[in-house]
């Protein structure tokens, strides 16, 4: 079965300090993983997706195969990164996203 | 272009009437997306849309719950009858599918409450 977990509901960190907001697929196929983001009262927006290899605002995410893994990575959290982040899986053929249960990241001055 | 569009942005209804949300995808998208989330079950695929045609309404909680597509331009979401347990922040969201998922692009929701 297809599915995205997200294992912490609320990741909290200081300023400065480093993030990791883990994300873990199920899926047999070739995945096409996604990062969303959504700040307080305002719509999702892509974060960034794996198979462009990007950074966006500092943050990145790596997919591992090996470990069925898209965790996303910033060095030095800002307060301004305080969000939901969400982790998605495309789904094949399908056009269809799957989402995680969504990481509540809290960056405390 | 405006982004998917999305109204009304609030509602708040009384348990038992009928509740009508609307969405206006990104011009050139065959596939739209409704969401629901709470802050107990985050986000919720309702139902989905390929080319107008709906393809997975499997996430749709009841039979009071039902969504329309008449054109590739406007789609509805509708409650009848409401209850408090629908209330929730609802998302409509439109994309593409070049053979492979793509992004999909968020409406900002519709904040409905229902007392």
């Amino acid at each position: 079965a297809q599915r995205v977990t997200q294992p912490e509901k609320l990741l909290s960190v200081f300023k400065g300090a480093p993030v990791e907001l883990k994300c873990n697929y199920s899926y047999s196929g070739s995945p096409e993983l996604f990062w969303y983001v959504q700040y307080s009262r305002q719509r999702l927006q892509l974060l960034l997706r794996h198979i462009s290899r990007e950074s966006i605002k500092g943050f990145t995410a790596d997919l591992n195969k090996g470990e069925t893994s898209f965790h996303l990575k910033k060095p030095f959290a800002q307060e301004e990164d305080s969000a939901m982040y969400y982790c998605a899986l495309g789904s094949g053929n399908t056009g269809k996203l799957i989402f995680g249960q969504g990481t509540t990241l809290q960056v405390k001055p | 272009d405006a982004g998917v569009i999305q109204s009304p942005r609030h509602e708040v209804t009384e348990m038992g009437q009928e509740v009508t949300l609307r969405c206006k995808p990104i011009s050139g998208h065959d596939y739209l997306f409704w969401y629901r989330q709470t802050m107990m079950r985050g986000l919720e695929l309702l139902i989905y849309f390929n080319n107008n045609v709906p393809i997975d309404d499997s996430g749709m909680p009841e039979d009071r719950f039902s969504a329309k597509m008449p054109n590739a331009s406007f789609s509805t979401l509708k409650i009848q009858p409401s209850e408090p347990r629908d209330s929730a922040v609802y998302f409509c969201a439109s994309s593409t599918h070049r053979g492979r998922p793509d992004t999909q692009y968020f409406g900002p929701g519709t904040r409905l409450t229902v007392l």
